[in-house]
């Protein structure tokens, strides 16, 4: 009963260094997608897929790569981390592109000195 | 763009009492679905509770119901017989029908008083 699954659970990284959020669930859902959380903010929208082989950008793109290779996995990379990008992140999915509610991960921690 | 606001960034409440969290939004669409989340220390996101746009009826589960007023945008969430393990952060989210997007709320932290 794993669901979604998010790797690692914490991380610090220094300016400049680059690095990969895993993200991956077993409910063979289409729609994946990852947010990142911010205080007085709520969730913010990074990216999302609404199937293997597609990505789009969400509200706060920049500075992220995603990529969609299976139905299970969507990893979030971060190409040369910025201390503006210290944040939670989680990645959620759902059956499909309209139906049901977001499953979420547990979240990731990220630090950026 | 679609817009959700929470006007109360803390709540307290006593152990058994009742305490309704409230939500604004502002959309320009008919069809769209609401959330209430919450997420305790664990920062594990829990739904608890969603609204269809086209249903009239108020959602319930267990103790938790909404105030859904589609005309005023409006969407509180009431806990009645509070408990300690009601004590999280909730969010009010916003996703418009065939919408790649959820659109949340900064947020209410909630206290439970024993």
């Amino acid at each position: 009963n794993a669901g979604v699954t998010q790797t690692p659970k914490f991380q610090v990284l220094k300016t400049g260094q680059s690095m990969t959020l895993q993200c991956a669930q077993d409910m063979n859902h289409e729609y994946m997608s990852w947010y990142r959380q911010d205080p007085g903010m709520g969730l913010r929208l990074i990216h999302y897929s609404v199937g293997a082989g597609i990505t789009d950008q969400g509200e706060v793109p920049n500075g992220y790569n995603v990529s969609r290779s299976t139905t299970e996995d969507f990893p979030l990379r971060l190409l040369s981390a910025a201390p503006s990008q210290t944040s939670v992140y989680f990645c959620a999915s759902r059956p499909d592109r309209n139906t049901g509610e977001l499953f979420f991960g547990e979240g990731s921690r990220l630090t950026v000195l | 763009a679609q817009t959700v606001t929470q006007s109360q960034p803390e709540m307290s409440v006593q152990e058994a009492e009742t305490v309704t969290l409230s939500c604004t939004y502002d959309t320009s669409e008919s069809d769209y679905y609401l959330f209430w989340y919450k997420q305790p220390p664990s920062r594990q996101m829990i739904l608890v509770i969603r609204q269809e746009a086209y249903k009239q009826q108020n959602a319930t589960e267990n103790r938790f119901s909404v105030n859904f007023q589609k005309a005023a945008k409006s969407f509180s969430l009431k806990i009645s017989d509070s408990q300690l393990g009601d004590a999280a952060m909730y969010f009010c989210a916003y996703r418009r029908e065939y919408g790649n997007k959820l659109v949340f709320g900064a947020g209410t932290i909630l206290r439970v008083k024993s």
